[in-house]
């Protein structure tokens, strides 16, 4: 059964700083992995989508990394801004089924 | 482009009742799948419909059920609640297998 850990479970940060979220999932059979962002009250952003054949994924400021043989995926966010604190949630997907199994989520807050 | 909405945003149900929530996902997306997230679970896989046709099913009793129409919006169903279905649903889309979801921002139940 896969199972999906999100460390820390929260972190604080002043602004402009770099940092790094880590995920790391049980099963290495896995389709992708996606990263998402939540904010209080809201459903869920993806913010990127890592297929099992490729490494890594960049959008703006965000970089995602993905190791499947050792089971590991890292969100990197640099210069940190207040308006990237939300929940974020890593989530792995098996056999194109469309069933996402989410890790708890890292709370990530940016003071100013 | 609209995003997925979801309907209603909150309920207020009593224990014994049963509760259809509805989601539309966005134009074109034929794939919709539902979500369960409790502060305790995090969040859990119930179903996905794809054309019409149920092609996963998470771990969950058969008081919980869904369906998808024609024009790809689908309902879920919740009968006889319990206070342990107190939970935000989220309702996702996606073109197909392996593509990003993108999700509603929920129906708020909360059963007393």
């Amino acid at each position: 059964k896969q199972e999906v850990t999100q460390i820390p479970a929260a972190l604080s940060v002043p602004e402009g700083e770099n940092l790094v979220l880590n995920c790391s999932f049980t099963d290495s059979a896995i389709y992708n992995l996606q990263w998402f962002r939540q904010d209080p009250g809201k459903g869920l952003t993806s913010l990127l989508l890592i297929q099992s054949s490729q490494r890594e994924q960049t959008s703006g400021r965000l970089n995602a990394s993905l190791d499947k043989s050792s089971g590991r995926s890292t969100l990197y966010i640099a210069a940190s801004q207040p308006g990237d604190s939300a929940t974020y949630l890593c989530a792995v997907e098996q056999g194109g089924s469309e069933k996402l199994v989410f890790g708890k989520g890292t709370k990530l807050t940016v003071n100013p | 482009k609209a995003g997925v909405t979801q309907t209603p945003r909150y309920l207020i149900k009593t224990r014994g009742q049963q509760v259809t929530l509805s989601c539309s996902p966005i134009s074109g997306h034929r794939s919709v799948s539902w979500y369960q997230q409790t502060p305790g679970q995090g969040l859990q896989f119930l179903f996905e419909y794809f054309s019409e046709t149920q092609r996963n099913k998470g771990n969950f009793p058969g008081r919980f059920s869904g369906r998808q129409f024609s024009n790809s919006r689908s309902e879920m169903n919740v009968s006889t609640l319990e206070l342990g279905d107190s939970a935000l649903y989220l309702c996702a889309s996606s073109l197909a297998g392996s593509s990003p979801l993108h999700f509603g921002n929920g129906t708020r139940l909360t059963v007393t």
